[in-house]
């Protein structure tokens, strides 16, 4: 089955730790990105790539990290500089060009001890 | 700085009611509008209007897009407990090989038995 795979499903984070979410695509699509989602706040994008080896700041990138070293995988990692760092994480991912719908994976909950 | 505006924030129907969600939008040079359903966890997509496609019907919902008012309408027709959901709403700014897509915050619709 084509998708996307967010892993863990739960995440817990302690003071000062580094964590990195996983995320994993089987859908051949170019493009990837990661969004929060706080309640009643829609979903921020935080990073994006739109090809292997490259990517972009969205609009909430500080303490977040990312790599694109393969085509169907796109982490991001939660950094201790980020000090709010507890929400609702979706990565999507699209064919990019002029169509762009964007399909969404699962997602991780994030939560600071 | 694109902008999306999604009213209501919240809608509390009975079964059976039809309802209208609206989304407003400012973005250079629009390209498209997309709607998603959220659940519990993964958006799933609903529609993408453009302005070649500026209607679209699935079922009991529909939506249509108002490029002279800057605006879209999500209509759900005869709802159902199943329709609960946040629905979102997305717009895409054209030019090159932007991807990117900007989020409103969503509207929180409740259907009642």
């Amino acid at each position: 089955d084509g998708g996307i795979t967010q892993s863990p499903k739960y995440l817990f984070r302690k003071e000062g730790q580094n964590v990195t979410l996983s995320c994993e695509q089987n859908l051949n699509h170019d493009a990837m990105y990661w969004y929060r989602q706080d309640p009643g706040q829609g979903l921020r994008l935080i990073y994006y790539s739109q090809i292997v080896n490259d990517f972009q700041k969205g609009d909430i990138a500080e303490g977040y990290s990312v790599s694109r070293e393969k085509k169907e995988s796109f982490p991001l990692t939660v950094t201790s500089a980020q000090k709010n760092p507890t929400a609702f994480y979706l990565c999507a991912s699209s064919i990019g060009g002029q169509i762009n719908i964007q399909y969404f994976g699962a997602g991780t909950r994030l939560s600071v001890l | 700085e694109d902008k999306v505006v999604q009213s209501p924030l919240s809608l509390v129907v009975h079964e059976g009611d039809t309802v209208t969600l609206n989304c407003s939008y400012e973005v250079t040079n629009f390209r498209s509008l997309l709607w998603y359903k959220q659940e519990k966890k993964a958006p799933t997509f609903l529609f993408m209007l453009t302005s070649s496609g500026i209607e679209k019907k699935s079922g009991r919902l529909s939506s249509i897009l108002d490029k002279k008012e800057l605006s879209s309408i999500l209509n759900i027709t005869a709802t159902q407990t199943g329709d609960s959901a946040i629905y979102l709403c997305a717009v895409r700014r054209g030019g090159g090989s932007n991807y990117k897509l900007t989020f409103g915050k969503g509207t929180l619709l409740t259907v009642n038995p």
